[in-house]
């Protein structure tokens, strides 16, 4: 049982750049979510899904995009690599109800130079 | 909006010592209440929760922690520490609607033999 698996561990990237990183799940969880890890900042969430083929804007959305094209994929995409994006990405899926927790993959660790 | 504050960055003890993790959240109605932890290169595991009931919840690996209503705290707490509970330690508070997270800053625990 896989769980949340995320899919490239590490990258680095030149400024000015593209990628794109990939979250699967395996256990139908509806909602789906991005965040970024920075030291002394905890997890901010970047934008987060609530369904196949729905995506909303969290807290630190910009210079991100995201698509959730089938239920257990959700994919986060730098159009121009920053070097502020340079951080740790986690992705976590769950259901919809509230008191159910989150379930987190285990990173990718992006820099970008 | 939510928030969560975990005053303490970093805190060591001693092995076999006790332990108590401080959170505080600022929340306007009744708030859905996390422990995470991540240990170094891995995503987050939950370590216990709370919605409702009984103010003093019980996790895995030992741990516990008390909902404080009046004190708007849920600290965490373990009697005896191992030198494998060495990790980040994570607090989140949930939304009244849906299932997005605010998390705290993060403690960092540093166990000594």
């Amino acid at each position: 049982n896989a769980g949340v698996t995320q899919t490239p561990k590490f990258r680095v990237l030149k400024t000015g750049q593209s990628m794109t990183l990939l979250c699967a799940q395996d256990m139908n969880h509806e909602y789906m979510y991005w965040y970024r890890q920075d030291p002394g900042m905890g997890l901010r969430l970047i934008h987060y899904s609530v369904g196949e083929g729905t995506t909303a804007k969290g807290e630190v959305p910009d210079g991100y995009n995201v698509s959730r094209l089938k239920k257990q994929n959700f994919l986060l995409g730098l159009e121009s690599a920053a070097p502020s994006q340079t951080s740790v990405y986690f992705c976590a899926s769950s259901t919809q109800d509230r008191v159910q927790p989150q379930h987190f993959g285990d990173g990718t660790r992006l820099s970008i130079l | 909006a939510q928030s969560v504050t975990q005053p303490d960055i970093h805190i060591t003890v001693s092995e076999g010592a006790s332990l108590e993790l401080r959170c505080n959240y600022s929340y306007g109605a009744t708030p859905y209440l996390f422990w995470y932890v991540q240990s170094p290169g891995q995503g987050l595991q939950l370590l216990l929760k709370y919605f409702s009931g009984d103010t003093l919840v019980q996790g895995i690996k030992g741990f516990e922690a008390e909902f404080k209503r009046s004190q708007s705290s849920f600290n965490l707490r373990k009697p005896s520490v191992h030198w494998s509970d060495a990790a980040e330690y994570f607090c989140a508070v949930g939304e009244t609607s849906g299932s997005r997270l605010t998390f705290g800053e993060g403690t960092q625990l540093t166990v000594n033999p």
